[in-house]
């Protein structure tokens, strides 16, 4: 398996629609875990951070399932601002040390 | 709200010569890192530093590479002889301590001729 897989998309959605996006990982140590967001040639922005087994922020909810080493984004009610590539990533070893990137889920949302 | 500075924002250079990009942290972070970006391809990890040393670094990370913190603000990344292949957009990025994530600069776009 690979360290940090996701389903590269892209996910064409209209306006409105529910969305999501899921990410399996290999390390079966690691504790935290994040979802950022990363527009076309820019940098890695933090979306959300998972700690336990789920985060809710207004129109965004991550899940986390340990058993399954599995986290998983929902974005409800999209705006066409979400269009962007979400990045699912793991720190390596517990230690919040480096971060291992999956190679993102590309979004766009169309009027 | 505090963030992480890069210059410059894009860097051209011939090959064979060396680089140096810079990195401000946020101010109380105490954890600093690089990454890598080809185009068309995912974040790499290159190296981790903290308390004035590196605590890891990923095998792109050779010995044409090297990190300094020379003045308790500045990160600097160095490549000593650049190669066509390290033509990426680098991140910088620090984290304050605990289970904090790591907040990134907007990179700086090494374009090697």
């Amino acid at each position: 398996r690979k360290e940090v897989e996701q389903d590269p998309g892209p996910f064409n959605v209209p306006e409105g629609a529910t969305v999501a996006f899921n990410c399996t990982y290999s390390n079966s140590a690691s504790q935290s875990f994040f979802w950022y967001r990363q527009d076309c040639r820019k940098e890695p922005k933090l979306l959300m951070s998972v700690y336990s087994s789920g985060n809710e922020d207004g129109r965004f909810t991550a899940q986390l399932n340990r058993a399954s080493q599995y986290i998983s984004l929902l974005i409800r009610d999209s705006k066409l601002s979400d269009s962007a590539t979400y990045l699912c990533v793991v720190p390596l070893s517990g230690g919040y040390n480096k971060l291992i990137f999956g190679a993102g889920t590309r979004l766009a949302v169309h009027p | 709200e505090p963030e992480v500075t890069q210059t410059p924002s894009h860097q051209v250079t011939q090959m064979g010569q060396e680089v140096i990009l810079r990195c401000v942290p946020i101010s109380n972070h105490l954890y600093f890192y690089w990454y890598r970006q080809i185009l068309g391809q995912k974040v790499e990890f290159l190296v981790s530093f903290y308390n004035n040393e590196i605590s890891e670094k990923s095998e792109i990370f050779d010995d044409q590479f090297s990190v300094e913190r020379p003045d308790g603000s500045n990160f600097t990344l160095k490549i000593r002889s650049t190669k066509l292949e390290d033509s990426a957009m680098y991140f910088c990025a620090s984290r304050s301590q605990g289970s904090q994530p790591q907040h990134f600069g907007d990179g700086t776009r090494l374009s090697i001729l």
